[in-house]
């Protein structure tokens, strides 16, 4: 089966960089995907690594390591509205239909 | 504008009651899928369709059902077999070319309480 692993909780200032881990095991990999959760809302897409190494887009990156099963999000510059669930996802099995969520982490951005 | 709608934003329930929610894409996305979210946890699948007429069953199918009779539309209902149905619910839907793995995207999602 399928295991993902965040910390539940993270609290970084404004202005600065925080990264967020996270690690899964899967019996087949096709993928892992970052979302962004704002309170009462629906996940927002933000990346999707398929590929070892680093993705750059805007203030956010996201990183993977297949062979470590690890991955993570970089948020550089933080803003205020910044502040938000961030959950990873991986495909179930390989079956790229069916997304996995872990259980999310929640970044607090203090002024 | 393309996207994902569903219906309705707030609902109550009372205890014995079946509600149906509303999901409808115009994405042209042949996959949708229907997830669960209690406060301060994760999303959980509850059912997933790949193609009209065929569905199968998430992690926490019991007590939902759903249907796939056109593409665009994928409602939840959610039966009093059900026991603790208060919750966010979520409708998704994606491709399956495998094209940027499928990326899944949301509706707004929909507030089920039971009164």
């Amino acid at each position: 089966g399928q295991n993902i692993d965040q910390p539940t909780e993270m609290t970084a200032t404004e202005g600065a960089i925080v990264q967020i881990n996270c690690t899964y095991q899967t019996s087949g990999f096709n993928g892992l995907f970052w979302y962004q959760q704002h309170a009462g809302e629906a996940p927002t897409f933000l990346s999707y690594n398929v590929l070892d190494g680093l993705e750059e887009k805007g203030r956010f990156s996201s990183f993977l390591s297949r062979s470590k099963g690890y991955s993570y999000l970089l948020l550089k510059e933080l803003q205020m509205k910044d502040s938000a669930s961030y959950l990873c996802a991986v495909p179930d099995g390989g079956a790229t239909n069916k997304l996995i969520f872990g259980t999310g982490t929640l970044l607090a951005v203090q002024p | 504008d393309g996207g994902i709608t569903q219906s309705p934003k707030y609902l109550f329930r009372k205890e014995g009651q079946n509600v149906t929610l509303s999901c409808e894409q115009n994405l042209n996305h042949d996959a949708m899928y229907w997830y669960r979210q209690d406060p301060g946890q994760g999303l959980r699948l509850i059912y997933y369709s790949q193609i009209v007429n065929d569905f199968q069953k998430g992690d926490i199918a019991e007590g939902y059902s759903v249907s796939r009779e056109k593409k665009e539309s994928f409602p939840l209902t959610v039966t009093s077999a059900q026991k603790n149905p208060t919750a966010f619910y979520l409708c998704a839907s994606s491709t399956s070319d495998g094209i940027s793995g499928n990326t899944i995207y949301f509706g707004e999602g929909s507030w089920l309480t039971v009164v």
